[in-house]
């Protein structure tokens, strides 16, 4: 069965300091995997997509496959960075375009 | 261009009462999602729609739970009778071409 895991339900670093958000995930195939963010009174929003291979507010995400994993890296934290962030993957199948979502992990930079 | 939006931002129900939440999705999208975050954890999904067809419902908790997707267009899910367990925040959300989820700013669900 497909499942995302992320196994810190919270996260402090100090502003500047490194940054990584782990996300791990079963699947019998190909997914398409994503990362989500939330801020505080925001919507929930697309942060990056690992196929786009791009960098977005100075995060990172390498997809794994051997290690089943697509952790969520920042050299250097800022405030602004602090938010849910959630991993999710999306997969072919019967429902193609079904998304789940890890349990999310909450970041706090701190200044 | 106008985003999701869902409504009720907030009901507060008496078990046993039945509630209506709705959901507009981005003019166009054919993939309209439901999800549910219970108590902070996980964002569970709850079904998709494509167009007005029910795509997958696997994550239904019981027969409580009724959605439909009118000519395609807005989305409800009826709860009834509701349950404490039913709190919680429900999300819509909507895509086009299996590209990003665009989500709503959530229905909150008290049940007392």
């Amino acid at each position: 069965a497909q499942r995302v895991t992320q196994p810190e339900k919270l996260l402090s670093v100090f502003k500047g300091a490194p940054v990584e958000l782990k996300c791990n995930y079963s699947y019998s195939g190909s997914p398409e995997l994503f990362w989500y963010v939330q801020y505080s009174r925001q919507r929930l929003q697309l942060l990056l997509r690992h196929i786009s291979r791009e960098s977005i507010k100075g995060f990172t995400a390498d997809l794994n496959k051997g290690e089943t994993s697509f952790h969520l890296k920042k050299p250097f934290a800022q405030e602004e960075d602090s938010a849910m962030y959630y991993c999710a993957l999306r997969g072919p199948g019967p429902s193609y375009d079904k998304v789940i979502f890890g349990p999310g992990t909450s970041l706090s930079v701190i200044p | 261009e106008a985003g999701v939006t869902q409504f009720p931002s907030h009901s507060v129900i008496e078990k046993g009462q039945t509630v209506t939440l709705r959901c507009d999705p981005i003019s166009g999208h054919d993939n309209l999602y439901w999800y549910r975050r219970v108590m902070g954890k996980e964002i569970k999904f709850l079904l998709h729609f494509v167009k007005e067809s029910k795509q997958d419902e696997s994550g239904m908790p019981n027969n409580r739970f009724l959605a439909e997707r009118t000519g395609g267009t807005y989305s409800t899910l009826k709860v009834q009778p509701a349950e404490l367990e039913d709190s919680g925040v429900y999300f819509c959300a909507s895509s086009q071409g299996g590209r990003e989820l665009f989500f709503g700013s959530g229905t909150q669900l008290s049940v007392l």
